[in-house]
This record gives structure tokens, sequence and C-alpha cells, in this order.
């Protein structure tokens, strides 16, 4: 089974200033995706970035960026030029590859709030 | 276009009574899921669909829980003789078919949150 490990139960970050996210993960599999998804308080649950696992360049999107580091089985997420609409619950989650895709594995969460 | 939808998106019930949850996929998903998240927690995967199959049912907690999708779109998932312990956010996300990086990524819907009283 995986597991998904996100150690930091809360963050906090100025405004325009960059912040990293935490994520950890353990598994036997060599094909999976590793995902960054948003709570805002409206408590939608928002894609922010997807990392396939045979790639080895970190994606990207705008002011996200991950660093994903497959032999230690970490996946942070680092914000740039932090903006309070930035503040929301983050997940880390993890997608077994293959034909047996389905079922998304969360961490915990990470609490992030942005101060003007 | 429009995203996932869930109805309704807040239910309160009395112990022991039923509850049907609605949710209606991305127009051309294939593959439906359904999650429940406690407050303050990640959600946790409860069954999938492709198409009308029901593929993993796994995280259904007990048979008081079933869902279904027949016509392999709008799907249900049912809970029978509700419990306190029931209450949480249930969400529903659906993926696209096609090609590999593209069908793995899941498209989450409001949720409904469920009250049992």
């Amino acid at each position: 089974a995986q597991t998904v490990t996100q150690s930091q139960p809360e963050m906090s970050v100025q405004e325009a200033e960059t912040v990293t996210l935490s994520c950890t993960y353990d598994t036997s599999e060599s094909d999976y995706y590793l995902f960054w998804y948003k709570q805002p308080p409206s408590r939608q649950m928002i894609l922010v970035i997807r990392q396939e696992a045979y790639k080895q360049q970190n994606a990207t999107e705008n002011r996200f960026s991950v660093n994903f580091q497959k032999a230690a089985k970490s996946f942070s997420l680092k914000i740039s030029d932090s903006q309070l609409g930035d503040a929301a619950m983050y997940f880390c989650a993890f997608l077994r590859g293959g034909t047996s895709y389905g079922k998304l594995t969360f961490g915990q969460g990470t609490i992030l709030t942005v101060h003007p | 276009g429009a995203g996932v939808s869930q109805s309704p998106r807040y239910k309160v019930t009395k112990r022991g009574q039923d509850v049907a949850l609605r949710c209606d996929p991305i127009s051309g998903h294939v593959s439906l899921y359904w999650y429940r998240q406690a407050l303050g927690q990640g959600p946790e995967f409860l069954t999938y669909f492709n198409y009308e199959a029901q593929q993993d049912k796994s995280g259904l907690p007990n048979d008081r829980f079933s869902a279904e999708r027949p016509e392999g779109s709008i799907s249900t998932l049912t809970i029978q003789r509700t419990e306190q312990r029931d209450s949480a956010m249930y969400r529903c996300a659906s993926s696209p078919p096609g090609f590999r990086g593209n069908q793995e990524t899941q498209y989450f819907g409001p949720g409904t949150r469920l009250l049992v009283l």
C-alpha cells in the first residue's frame, strides 16, 4: 500500500515571498503520478500541478513548481510570489500508474496562510 | 465547459434514514470516483467506475454504502441506515479518456456535505 506524508500541518508566508510545502511518499511502484491539490475556504478541490514519475524534468505551472526527487521519494511544492489567494489547504496525492490507476492516496494536508 | 456537479450540496438527515448523493461528471469523462473527506483531513477513496463498470469498491466502509452508474454517466452513492459517523464531505471526481498522461488526472466536484443527526 502507498502512503503519503505531509509533515507540515501549517505554514505561513508573506505576500510576494516564496514558500515550499513538503511531501514524501512510500511506494514500491515504478510507474506513478503525483499531484498537488488546493482546497481554499470554499472547500473546492482544485488541481495545482501534476508530475509523472517517468519524467525527470520538474513540472511547473506559472508561479507553482515542484522539486521531484524520485530516489528520495520526495515531492515538494514551491509557490513563488505568493498571493493572498494562495491561502488554502494543500494536499499532496499519489496515483499508481498502469492499468490499475484509479485510487488517489492523499496526505494529511498543509494549511498555508499568506500575510499581507 | 461545465465541471463536475454534485447534488445536493448539503444534506441533513436523521440517524437511520437512507440518503442518495448524486454526481454528474464532466461530459465525455469515462472514469468516475467517489471519496469521503472528514474535516481537516485528506479525502479517502471509496470506489470508482470505468463507464458503468464498478472497478474497485475496496474503500466502501461497510455494506450500508453502495454506488452505481447504470448508464456510464451519472452516478449515485447511497448510504442506508445512516449513522452519525457517516457525517462528512462526499466528493466525486471524474477523469477523461484517452492517452497516457491525460486520463490519470481527476477533476473534483464541489462535494456534498452530509450531516447525520
